[in-house]
């Protein structure tokens, strides 16, 4: 069992929709998670970090951690075609290692 | 510099050769991961230094695979006598602290033919 795992999609939103991204974890000592976005050939860059259980807003996006369930989710409001690419959750496990899912892909169809 | 900044971005070698890629972490960052990412794979950790102290080795995949950051700031991983298999895109990323983000370099594309 991978210690972060996601679905990899493809999952596909109409522009303006709310996009739902979910990952699931094994660590009960992560502390911290992470979303980060992924386009074709690029490195991950840096959408979110949550550490606390309950929502955390920021622009059109909004993570969601449930510790109790290990669970993390991230929600993308009023969805644009530039937001279409890969999503990585990762974790940062008790001994500092960062785990990443294999990354759900997003299509935003204009 | 600003980011992380990785060398080469592109490197073919044949199976066999050795390479080195490096990484120049942010400056002031404490902690360097690397990372191994197959094509529509998440990244895979490698290994993890604290300034020069690398405290965690557990994803090198084989004996071929080396890193070392000597002074606490540049690191470079090593792979010798290359396979095909070894072919990915090899990403770092910087940490400032605890319970923060990672930030990542632009990746080294590496083909072993």
């Amino acid at each position: 069992q991978k210690e972060v795992e996601q679905n990899s999609g493809p999952l596909s939103v109409p522009e303006g929709a709310i996009a739902s991204l979910n990952c699931t974890y094994s660590d009960r000592g992560s502390q911290s998670f992470f979303w980060y976005r992924q386009y074709s050939g690029k490195s991950p860059e840096l959408i979110m970090f949550i550490y606390s259980n309950g929502d955390k807003e920021d622009g059109r996006f909004t993570a969601q951690l449930n510790k109790a369930s290990q669970y993390v989710s991230l929600l993308i409001r009023d969805s644009q075609p530039s937001d279409s690419a890969t999503y990585l959750c990762a974790g940062q496990g008790t001994g500092n290692q960062f785990y990443f899912g294999t990354g759900t892909s997003l299509t935003v169809i204009p | 510099g600003a980011g992380v900044s990785q060398s080469p971005r592109y490197k073919v070698a044949k199976r066999g050769q050795d390479v080195a890629l490096r990484c120049d972490p942010i400056s002031g960052h404490v902690s360097l991961f690397w990372y191994q990412q197959a094509l529509g794979q998440g990244p895979e950790f490698l290994t993890y230094f604290q300034n020069e102290a690398q405290l965690d080795k557990s994803g090198l995949p084989s004996d071929r695979f080396f890193a070392e950051r000597p002074e606490g700031s540049v690191s470079t991983l090593k792979i010798q006598r290359t396979q095909q298999e070894d072919s990915a895109v090899y990403l770092c990323a910087s940490v400032q602290g605890s319970n923060q983000p990672q930030h990542f370099g632009d990746g080294t594309r590496l083909s072993i033919l």
